[in-house]
């Protein structure tokens, strides 16, 4: 059975200051999804990475997967308040691609 | 905009009431996912349509059970509700066997069971 591991499960930084929010799951998968969720709304995707050592990034975050260590890691560059939000990580793939989530980190940037 | 759409956004519920939750997916995507979010908690896994075929179930009671049209429109039934379906409730919208790259959720629908 996959599971999903992020570390930390909450996150409480300043504004400017860099972060690592990492996901770690069980089986073999052959991409990562990211997501983020706003309190009260929906899943909102970021990054789908398809191949091991795939990077992609999007203004102050980034993404990037190891496929052999089941990891994956979401690198925050000087955080900005708007970043405050739920993070999800989900490994996917397979026939029918259904998605396992974990507990989601929490990410709380204050000013 | 994901172009997902789902229906009703918010409902209560009483116990033992049944509810139908409607799902529209993104154009061209013939694969439905639904999911539960509690509160304070991940999506979980509730079943997946492909080609109006139940194709994958999570560990959810019978009670929870799912159609998908031929447009790929989905609807998921709850019956006999309980306290504990109060929960934000997910459809995912793809292409079979992850061909498209993304996941598309729409906005959810809020079931409270009282």
């Amino acid at each position: 059975e996959l599971k999903v591991e992020q570390n930390p499960l909450f996150l409480s930084m300043q504004e400017g200051k860099n972060y690592t929010i990492y996901c770690n799951y069980s089986t073999t998968s052959d991409r990562l999804y990211w997501y983020r969720q706003d309190p009260g709304k929906s899943l909102e995707s970021l990054f789908v990475l398809l191949s091991n050592g795939a990077v992609k990034q999007e203004g102050r975050l980034m993404a990037s997967l190891d496929t052999k260590a089941r990891l994956s890691t979401l690198h925050i560059t000087a955080a900005v308040h708007d970043l405050s939000a739920t993070y999800f990580c989900t490994p996917g793939g397979g026939y029918g691609n259904k998605l396992v989530f974990g507990a989601g980190t929490i990410l709380r940037v204050k000013s | 905009e994901t172009g997902v759409t789902q229906s009703p956004t918010h409902l209560i519920k009483t116990r033992g009431q049944q509810v139908t939750l409607r799902c529209s997916s993104q154009s061209g995507h013939n694969t439905v996912s639904w999911y539960q979010q509690a509160l304070g908690q991940g999506p979980q896994f509730i079943f997946q349509y492909y080609r109006e075929e139940e194709n994958g179930r999570g560990n959810f009671p019978p009670r929870f059970s799912g159609l998908q049209f031929p447009n790929y429109s989905s609807e998921l039934n709850v019956n006999a509700l309980e306290l504990d379906d109060s929960a934000l409730y997910l459809c995912a919208s793809s292409l079979a066997g992850g061909q498209g790259n993304t996941i598309y959720f729409g906005e959810g629908s809020w079931l409270t069971v009282v």
